[in-house]
């Protein structure tokens, strides 16, 4: 079945470094991506997203290239700040309309001043 | 908007006890998830509904869990009887056709003593 397989945490940086969590996917057709943010105490936020092979969604910063002949979707900043620090979970959505999406194990992000 | 609405925010019970979490989706989304977070498991989809009707519920753990959806403005997901390996913080989440993006709420941080 369709899976999303993200790098483990935690991931420890120092404000303005870069930052990279690797996203890989498996899944028939073409999926959707997602980006989702959760911070301490709070429900999950959507980041950014790409619907198609190539699209580069971004936001706040943040960006990730839908890369279909590596089925990753990469999350990159180059340079955190402290309230970065927060769950960072890559999700997938089959291309079936209306089924639910499908969230990688979360990856959480300490970022230090 | 105000958002996707969970209540309790906590709830501490006792093992046996039945337990009812409630979910307020965002008016006009069609679909509405409900999700459980663990540190072992991660995020985990339970059963979704579409309309009010429920689509899969493939992922509810066993029998003593059960969710309902009796109008497009109100769902309950209860657990009875409850054991302490149900703890754990269940999200709901709710989405509408036209836009495709979730919105999650706060969840509820369910303790079975």
């Amino acid at each position: 079945g369709d899976s999303v397989t993200q790098m483990e945490g935690p991931v420890t940086l120092s404000e303005e470094a870069f930052l990279t969590i690797n996203c890989t996917y498996t899944a028939t057709g073409y999926p959707s991506l997602f980006w989702y943010v959760q911070y301490p105490g709070e429900g999950l936020q959507l980041l950014l997203k790409a619907t198609k092979a190539d699209d580069k969604g971004s936001n706040k910063g943040f960006e990730a290239t839908y890369r279909k002949e590596t089925t990753s979707f990469h999350l990159e900043k180059g340079s955190v700040q402290v309230s970065d620090s927060a769950v960072y979970f890559c999700a997938l959505r089959p291309n079936q309309a209306g089924t639910a999406l499908i969230f990688g194990k979360g990856t959480t992000l300490s970022v230090s001043s | 908007d105000a958002g996707v609405i969970q209540s309790p925010r906590h709830e501490v019970t006792e093992m046996g006890q039945e337990v009812t979490l409630r979910c307020k989706p965002i008016s006009g989304h069609d679909y509405l998830f409900w999700y459980r977070q663990t540190m072992m498991r991660g995020l985990e989809l339970l059963i979704y509904f579409n309309n009010n009707v429920p689509i899969d519920d493939s992922g509810m753990p066993e029998d003593r869990f059960s969710a309902k959806m009796p109008n497009a403005s109100f769902s309950t997901l209860k657990i009875q009887p409850s054991e302490p390996r149900d703890s754990a913080v269940y999200f709901c989440a709710s989405s509408s056709t036209l836009t495709g993006g979730y919105t999650f709420g706060s969840g509820t941080r369910l303790t079975v003593v």
